[in-house]
């Protein structure tokens, strides 16, 4: 089955900087990638996705790249503010498969210092 | 707005107590699952359903069992709570089966004493 790895298990970033989050995953028919945060005290929320016949997405301060070839997708915020600080999670998924099951990699803790 | 609730924010029960935890969604969502949040291992699937009376396991079933009598409602079931289910459940909808959006409630904090 899909295995979803996530690095850095946490990540402290000057605020304005910008902050880089890495998955790989395993398995070669997944076709469909997104990302969710995590605030404090609240459940995983979407706020990108990618798929595979797309190489980059961008909205405002996030893009997503996807590199299929070598199985890994990443997680770009730029021009970092203090409501970044939270919980990142990749995942992969194989769209249009039964009941849409994702695997979620291990999460990142995004710190925003001021 | 959709909405997921969770029917506790935070349960405290004892070892070989059974527990219910309720999960409601107002989104007329065909897909509902039962997630548990760990440090370090992130969300683990351990059942999901896709149409009310279906259920299938997830990557986790073990010591869990799960009731989808209503499309809105999803229960997750402990039969015999065990110190190694202490964690935060995570429940979430999500649509059509093209559609793999999960929309997540706010989660429930259980401690098994």
């Amino acid at each position: 089955g899909e295995n979803v790895e996530q690095h850095p298990s946490t990540l402290s970033v000057q605020e304005g900087d910008s902050a880089v989050i890495k998955c790989t995953y395993s398995d070669s028919a997944s076709n469909y990638f997104p990302w969710y945060k995590q605030e404090l005290g609240k459940g995983p929320q979407l706020i990108i996705d990618i798929r595979s016949n797309v190489g980059e997405k961008k909205d405002q301060r996030i893009a997503v790249t996807l590199n299929k070839t070598a199985k890994h997708f990443s997680l770009h915020i730029t021009e970092t503010q203090p409501e970044d600080s939270a919980v990142y999670f990749c995942a992969a998924s194989i769209e249009y498969s039964s009941a849409s099951k994702i695997i979620f990699g291990s999460g990142t803790r995004l710190s925003i210092r001021p | 707005d959709v909405k997921v609730t969770q029917s506790s924010r935070y349960l405290v029960k004892r070892t070989g107590e059974k527990v219910f935890l309720e999960c409601v969604q107002d989104m007329d969502h065909e897909n509902m699952f039962w997630y548990r949040q760990d440090p370090g291992l992130g969300l683990r699937l351990i059942y999901f359903s896709y149409d009310v009376k279906m259920k299938e396991k997830g990557d986790i079933p073990e010591g869990y069992s799960v009731s989808r009598e209503k499309k809105e409602r999803f229960s997750l079931i402990l039969e015999s709570a065990s110190t190694n289910q202490t964690s935060m459940y995570l429940c979430a909808g999500s649509g059509s089966l093209t559609y793999n959006e999960q929309f997540f409630g706010p989660g429930t904090r259980l401690t098994v004493l």
